[in-house]
């Protein structure tokens, strides 16, 4: 069965440094992998989706997240922070050829842009 | 126009009361889903409806009764509320269940109260 972990519960940044959230995954067979931001008080919404081809793939509001199949890894970057992107972010996994098995969601990361 | 909308945004009640949560897509989707996130922002799917027909029952107590009158709408009642039971209820639907790929597109939640 598939799983996600997320390194950090709380990142925090300056405005305009680098971000990196850190997903790792684990699935017995090949992957699509998600970024979720759900800002305060509402949903969910996608950032960015990996489900075959381009290993570099680029979302939303600048984001982008590479897929390692040899470090297992989906980390959401962005190179320069604004105050806007003070979010939960999530990171989830679904397996192929999983039948009816949903997403499952790691625990979350909450970002933090520090002015 | 809103994609998924969810009523009511809030709802606080006493304990052993039953109540609903309504949700209502637009986007012409086949399939929809029912998530609790508990107070630590933990995602945990409850049950998906795939063209009014239950897919998903994953485990959660039989106090909980969805029902999908059309493939627009999943309803959510919930018998004997109990204090644990308190947390943010998101709705969300994808164009298909059999597509892993697709995105979910979600709700603004249903934060639920018990006291």
């Amino acid at each position: 069965a598939q799983s996600v972990t997320q390194l950090g519960s709380h990142v925090s940044v300056s405005e305009g440094a680098l971000v990196l959230l850190r997903c790792n995954y684990s699935s017995s067979v090949p992957p699509y992998l998600f970024w979720y931001v759900q800002y305060p008080n509402q949903g969910l919404q996608l950032l960015l989706k990996y489900t075959t081809g381009a290993t570099l793939v680029k979302g939303i509001n600048g984001f982008e997240a590479e897929f390692k199949k040899s470090e297992t890894s989906f980390h959401l970057t962005k190179p320069s922070a604004h105050m806007s992107d003070a979010a939960e972010y999530f990171c989830a996994v679904s397996e192929v050829n999983s039948g009816n098995t949903p997403l499952v969601f790691g625990k979350g990361t909450r970002l933090s842009v520090i002015a | 126009d809103t994609a998924v909308s969810q009523t009511p945004k809030y709802l606080v009640t006493q304990m052993g009361n039953d109540k609903s949560i309504k949700c209502e897509q637009n986007l012409g989707h086949d399939t929809m889903y029912w998530y609790k996130q508990d107070s630590k922002k933990f995602l945990k799917i409850m049950f998906s409806y795939n063209n009014k027909e239950l897919i998903i029952n994953e485990t959660v107590p039989n106090r909980f009764s969805p029902k999908s009158p059309d493939k627009a709408h999943l309803n959510l009642h919930i018998n004997s509320l109990e204090l644990g039971d308190s947390a943010v209820y998101f709705c969300a639907s994808s164009p298909s269940q059999l597509v892993l790929a697709d995105t979910q597109y979600f709700g603004p939640g249903t934060r639920l109260t018990v006291l």
